[in-house]
């Protein structure tokens, strides 16, 4: 049963950066397609981006490209994701989450599997 | 980016009533579209894969049709559990902005 634990809650400033990390557990972190997903208080989900199974390579939403990165240390089972030059509107919980492919009518077809605590960051001066 | 937009934004439904939700992609996505449920304060929960395949341990009150670019969700006879949040989602990317079911 794959667990996903993430890190507590960070208050930044605007401009500056914020690494959330998402512990895995149950589950080798170099055999799981990881992905990230925020949402702003009262809003709806929004997906960063992840490992693209299909691609082998890691792809992230346009509007994310060139501020977020995202990396593993499969020695420590932790997948971490950082968002630079932050602002106001980047307050949110951000979410790690695995990505399940099924084999269906001789396609793959992807989904969000099992879900992290999610993280809680507060961008304000 | 494939854009994502669900329609309506919020509903009010009674229990029993039967509830159908719409997705709409700004290209052809085949069935590469999922459904999920979010409660407040919960993660999100897998209802419908490919489109129209049903995940394991939901209810068959819910189901999925559409291909290419519209995509629906219905809740044939709606339930006190079901009242939350809607979303599509492209694949594993791009999600819907969101349908909230609530109480008549």
């Amino acid at each position: 049963q794959v667990q996903l634990i993430q890190s507590g809650a960070e208050v930044k400033k605007p401009g500056a950066s914020v690494k959330v990390s998402c512990k895995v557990s149950g589950y080798p972190l170099s055999e799981l397609s990881m992905h990230w997903v925020r949402q702003a208080p009262g809003k709806g989900l929004e997906w960063m981006g992840g490992f693209a199974p299909e691609h082998g390579e890691a792809i992230s939403a346009g509007k994310f490209q060139g501020r977020v990165t995202m990396t593993e240390d499969t020695s420590t089972h932790t997948a971490y994701m950082e968002v630079s030059s932050l602002r106001s509107e980047d307050t949110a919980v951000y979410y790690c989450v695995t990505v399940r492919g099924e084999n269906y009518r001789a396609r793959y077809y992807y989904y969000m599997d099992v879900w992290g605590t999610g993280t809680a960051v507060t961008v304000s001066s | 980016d494939i854009q994502m937009t669900q329609s309506p934004s919020s509903l009010s439904a009674s229990v029993g009533d039967r509830v159908t939700i719409t997705c709409r992609a700004s290209q052809s996505i085949s069935s590469y579209l999922n459904w999920y449920q979010q409660r407040p304060g919960k993660a999100p929960r897998l209802l419908i894969y490919a489109a129209s395949t049903l995940q394991s341990g939901v209810p068959s009150r819910f189901s999925g049709s559409g291909s290419g670019t519209d995509f629906t969700l219905t809740i044939s006879s709606l339930q006190p559990e079901d009242f939350a949040t809607y979303y599509c989602q492209q694949s594993y990317s791009t999600f819907g902005g969101g349908t909230k079911v609530e109480i008549k």
